[in-house]
């Protein structure tokens, strides 16, 4: 049973190029989370997603991210106009449901830089 | 949101050695995991434990939900015990994790 797969695991963008990262769950898991981990930080939420719905967006920027979960496919969290600040691990975890009794598994995780 | 502190920040083991690790967080939760980062950014599940206590090997953890902390315990640490341990909880009502700062552990031969 594959675990969570994330790709790319680095990713080099210049200032104003997007970025694509994609997660796929682990198999029978439909909550897909996105967490953010800036250098020498803890993990900070992001989004949380079931297939073709955003559940809590909460954690997003409001400008140039955005993330999707569609019925088909892995989920995609998308960055536009790449800053250096968005230079960060991006991490995803998912659950086969409400975490209240599964608990999270997390992906490798995705590696950005930003030139 | 929720507040949890992880304690102590830093700390440096000589091979062999016992550790304990805490976990205060501010609100009920209705999930806690531990995590551990490796050296090489992996986040690896340790245990998902709401309440109550855990082992695994030479790990385990203790939960005391209305006293709202966790703790984890290393026994006979290995050099492969090194890297950041994360303690993370999910709010009652909530979905999101929040994640602690980190413990980062250093074990020397």
């Amino acid at each position: 049973n594959a675990g969570v797969m994330q790709n790319p695991r680095h990713l080099v963008r210049r200032r104003g190029q997007e970025a694509r990262l994609r997660c796929s769950p682990m198999k029978g898991h439909s909550h897909v989370y996105w967490y953010r981990q800036l250098p020498e930080e803890g993990l900070k939420f992001m989004v949380y997603l079931q297939k073709e719905n955003i559940i809590d967006e909460s954690g997003m920027p409001k400008e140039r991210f955005s993330a999707e979960f569609p019925k088909e496919g892995p989920s995609i969290l998308r960055i536009q106009q790449v800053v250096r600040g968005d230079s960060a691990a991006y991490f995803c975890a998912s659950s086969p449901g409400v975490t209240g009794g599964y608990g999270q598994y997390f992906g490798p995780g995705t590696r950005l830089t930003v030139t | 949101g929720i507040q949890v502190e992880q304690s102590p920040p830093d700390l440096i083991l000589q091979e062999g050695a016992n550790s304990t690790l805490r976990c205060n967080f501010s609100d009920s939760v209705n999930n806690l995991q531990w995590f551990h980062q490796n050296p090489w950014g992996q986040l690896i599940n340790l245990f998902y434990i709401p309440s109550g206590t855990k082992q695994n090997g030479r790990l385990s953890a203790t939960t005391v939900a209305t006293e709202r902390y966790s703790l984890l315990y290393i026994s006979s640490s290995q050099t492969t015990d090194s890297g950041v341990y994360f303690c993370a909880v999910e709010r009652t009502t909530g979905n999101q994790f929040y994640f602690g700062t980190g413990t980062s552990l250093t074990v020397i031969p």
